[in-house]
C-alpha cells in the first residue's frame, strides 16, 4: 500500500531564510510525487511534481523539490521564504500501477513564515 | 493552470435534509473526478472516484447510499449528501484530471464547507 509521511506538523522560518518541508513515501514501483499548497478555506493548489527525469524539480512560486530514491524522500524547498508562503503544504504520492490516478496524501505541514 | 470550480462555497442545512454540491472543470474536459473530505487540521480523505458516464468507485468505509456521486458530463460532477446529520459537517473538496491533457496531476476546486445543524 502507498503511504506518505510528513514528520513535521509545523515548520517555522523567518522571512528571507531558506525553508524545507519534509516528505517521505512508500510505494510499490516507481513513484509519482506531488506537492500541493492549501490556503485557509481554499482547495489545494498544485506546486510541482516528479514523474521521471531530473531529481531536482522546479515548480510554482520559486519552490523546488528533490527526489531521493535511496532515502525515499521528496522534500520541498525554497531558497528565500516569504510571509505569503505561510500555508498548509501537502505531499502526495501515486504508484505507477494505481488505477484512476488515485493520490495518497500526507497529513500536511503548516509553514509559518515570520516577518 | 486548469480551473475547477465548486458550488456552493458554503452551505448550512438542517439535519435530515439533503445537500447537493457541484464540481465543474471550467477549461478542460475531466475524464476523472475525485471527491475528498477534510476535517479540521487533518489531511484529505478520498471518498470516491468517478469517471464520466460510469458509476463512482467508493473508498472503503464511505457509505455510497449517503454520499451520492453523479458524473453526468465531462465537465460536471455532483456530490449529494442525503439525510445529512451534524457528523457530516466538513469541508468537501473535489478535484479533476484528464488523461488526455495532464501528466498525472489533479486540479482542485476551492472546496465547500458544509454545516449541518
Amino acid at each position: 500500500a502507498q503511504s506518505v509521511a510528513q514528520p513535521e506538523d509545523q515548520v517555522n522560518v523567518a522571512e528571507g531564510n531558506p525553508l524545507t518541508v519534509k516528505c517521505t513515501y512508500s510505494v510499490s514501483g516507481n513513484p509519482y510525487l506531488f506537492w500541493y499548497v492549501q490556503y485557509p478555506n481554499r482547495g489545494l493548489q498544485f506546486l510541482l511534481k516528479y514523474i521521471t527525469g531530473d531529481n531536482l524539480v522546479k515548480g510554482s512560486y520559486g519552490f523546488e523539490a528533490e527526489f531521493n530514491k535511496s532515502q525515499t524522500s521528496f522534500h520541498l524547498k525554497k531558497p528565500s521564504a516569504l510571509v505569503s508562503d505561510s500555508a498548509l503544504y501537502f505531499c502526495a504520492v501515486r504508484g505507477m500501477n494505481t488505477g484512476f490516478q488515485k493520490l495518497v496524501f500526507g497529513t500536511g505541514t503548516r509553514l509559518l513564515v515570520s516577518p | 493552470g486548469a480551473v475547477v470550480s465548486q458550488h456552493p462555497s458554503w452551505v448550512i442545512c438542517k439535519s435530515g435534509t439533503s445537500v447537493k454540491i457541484e464540481c465543474r472543470s471550467l477549461d478542460f474536459q475531466a475524464t476523472t473526478m475525485f471527491w475528498y473530505r477534510q476535517f479540521p487540521k487533518q489531511s484529505l480523505m478520498l471518498m470516491a472516484t468517478s469517471n464520466e458516464g460510469s458509476k463512482a468507485t467508493y473508498e472503503q468505509g464511505v457509505e455510497k447510499d449517503k454520499f451520492l456521486i453523479n458524473h453526468a458530463s465531462l465537465t460536471l460532477s455532483t456530490l449529494t449528501v442525503t439525510s445529512a446529520h451534524p457528523e457530516d459537517s466538513s469541508f468537501y473538496i473535489c478535484s479533476a484530471t484528464s488523461d488526455r491533457v495532464f501528466s498525472y496531476e489533479q486540479y482542485f476546486g476551492p472546496g465547500t464547507r458544509l454545516t449541518v445543524t
